[in-house]
């Protein structure tokens, strides 16, 4: 089945700096979606992206679908920032199971 | 808009209890519906899906069941709970469908520990 491989899998930052996390799947995809589980668990939806990119504020996603991966960046980091993000990207074309990564977890320094 | 509600928030319980974890979504009709677990620290796996009220589909070979006696209520029981049952618990639900994807939101999550 697909795999799906998220880097790097720990990043410390302090507060104001930018990163920029990827996501890597083994098969072609038609969705993906970005997700931060904030410290008490609740997974947010941050973007759901296919191809392309998109914006959302100091967010912003790139997935560039023909050579299997996706990027998400943080600017201007904030503490609030912190926590885990994961991609997840449904098993097959035509499928509605989503298969996530392991998650990279950010610790945003004050 | 649509919210997703998951009851209990947290969970304690011993080894051989049984156990319901409840989901409910409003806002939104015939919606697709899944069970996910997460392992401490790690990504989460899917446990059951639903398409439509009494269709449960199981992902894994498992101690746990999932029924669907309303359209927006998705249920997650065992008849025993066993320690490896432990873990973090996330309902999700996505617009309906039985052959295509689309984007899933979830629920808040049942912390479970078994004892």
């Amino acid at each position: 089945g697909i795999q799906v491989e998220q880097s790097p899998p720990d990043l410390i930052l302090q507060e104001g700096a930018n990163s920029t996390l990827r996501c890597n799947f083994s098969d072609s995809v038609n969705n993906l979606q970005w997700f931060h589980q904030n410290p008490w668990g609740q997974l947010i939806n941050l973007f759901y992206i296919p191809s392309g990119t998109k914006q959302n504020g100091r967010l912003s996603a790139t997935t560039v679908a023909t050579e299997r991966y996706s990027l998400l960046y943080i600017s201007s980091s904030q503490t609030t920032d912190s926590g885990v993000y994961f991609c997840a990207v449904p098993r097959a074309l035509s499928s509605y199971k989503l298969i996530f990564g392991s998650g990279t977890r950010l610790l945003v320094r004050p | 808009s649509q919210t997703i509600h998951q009851w209990p928030a947290t969970l304690v319980q011993p080894v051989g209890s049984p156990l319901s974890l409840e989901c409910t979504v409003e806002g939104t009709s015939n919606p697709n519906l899944y069970w996910y677990r997460q392992a401490a620290g790690r990504g989460l796996q899917l446990l059951f899906y639903s398409v439509g009220i009494g269709q449960i589909s199981s992902e894994v070979p498992q101690n746990l069941s999932a029924s669907r006696p309303q359209d927006r209520q998705f249920i997650l029981s065992s008849k025993k709970l066993l320690l490896s049952d432990s873990g973090f618990y996330l309902c999700a639900w996505s617009r309906g469908s039985a052959t295509s994807y689309n984007e899933q939101f979830f629920g808040p999550g049942t912390r479970l520990t078994v004892l």
